[in-house]
């Protein structure tokens, strides 16, 4: 069972507005959560992350928000730019040096 | 990323064959993984390493086994390829860090099994 989700496959966007990305986990012991981004034909890149001490982490036009009594996070992306289009993973970790990850969402930022 | 290579970038191969995946790191990173990306299901680990011949499974192994006789290598091999084996195939190295657990991935292998 994927203790990892993102439910929403796709996004799509209006270059210099706000994308806004949902992650939602089950697994109450994941102390560590990251985004990865993927452009085709490429291998994933981190992106940003957050431990579960904080519920803020900002990195320029970045920000990953942790929810954990919801067990809820979400990534900002402001402004969006056509660069920004590319598909986004959530993972989590238990501190056991092993990533989960959601089945991504695409993001799609139109001119 | 430079630091992790993977090969071949392309593979087709036929049903019941045995087919090996090669994961090269220069960044002296102890754990390795692979992973299996499939839609609707993102990345799913495989299996993964935590030193040299030191190996563990991930969520998906069954039909799977790795090997890593040096730090910088870590292989996976399918012993008898399935169709079901059909996938972009992605290694991993890190963490880059003892805090943000960021790991670096490869470029990824397209596997084809006919």
């Amino acid at each position: 069972d994927q203790q990892v989700k993102q439910n929403s496959p796709s996004l799509s966007v209006q270059e210099g507005r706000i994308s806004i990305l949902n992650c939602d986990y089950t697994n109450s012991m994941f102390d560590y959560f990251l985004w990865y981004k993927k452009y085709p034909a490429e291998g994933p890149t981190f992106l940003i992350s957050i431990s579960s001490i904080k519920d803020k982490n900002e990195d320029g036009r970045f920000t990953v928000f942790l929810n954990k009594s919801a067990k809820h996070l979400s990534l900002h992306i402001v402004p969006s730019q056509p660069g920004d289009s590319a598909v986004y993973f959530c993972a989590a970790s238990e501190n056991d040096y092993k990533l989960s990850f959601g089945a991504g969402t695409t993001v799609t930022v139109r001119a | 990323d430079a630091g992790i290579t993977q090969s071949p970038r392309h593979k087709v191969t036929e049903t019941g064959t045995p087919v090996t995946l090669r994961c090269h790191q220069t960044e002296n990173h102890r754990y390795m993984y692979w992973y299996r990306q499939d839609p609707g299901h993102g990345l799913r680990l495989i299996h993964y390493s935590y030193g040299v011949k030191d190996t563990d499974k991930g969520e998906v192994s069954d039909g799977y086994s790795v090997s890593r006789s040096k730090t910088e290598d870590f292989l996976l091999t399918l012993e008898s390829a399935t169709s079901s084996q059909t996938s972009v195939y992605f290694c991993a190295a890190g963490p880059k860090g003892e805090v943000d657990y960021g790991y670096t991935f490869g470029s990824g292998t397209r596997l084809t099994v006919v």
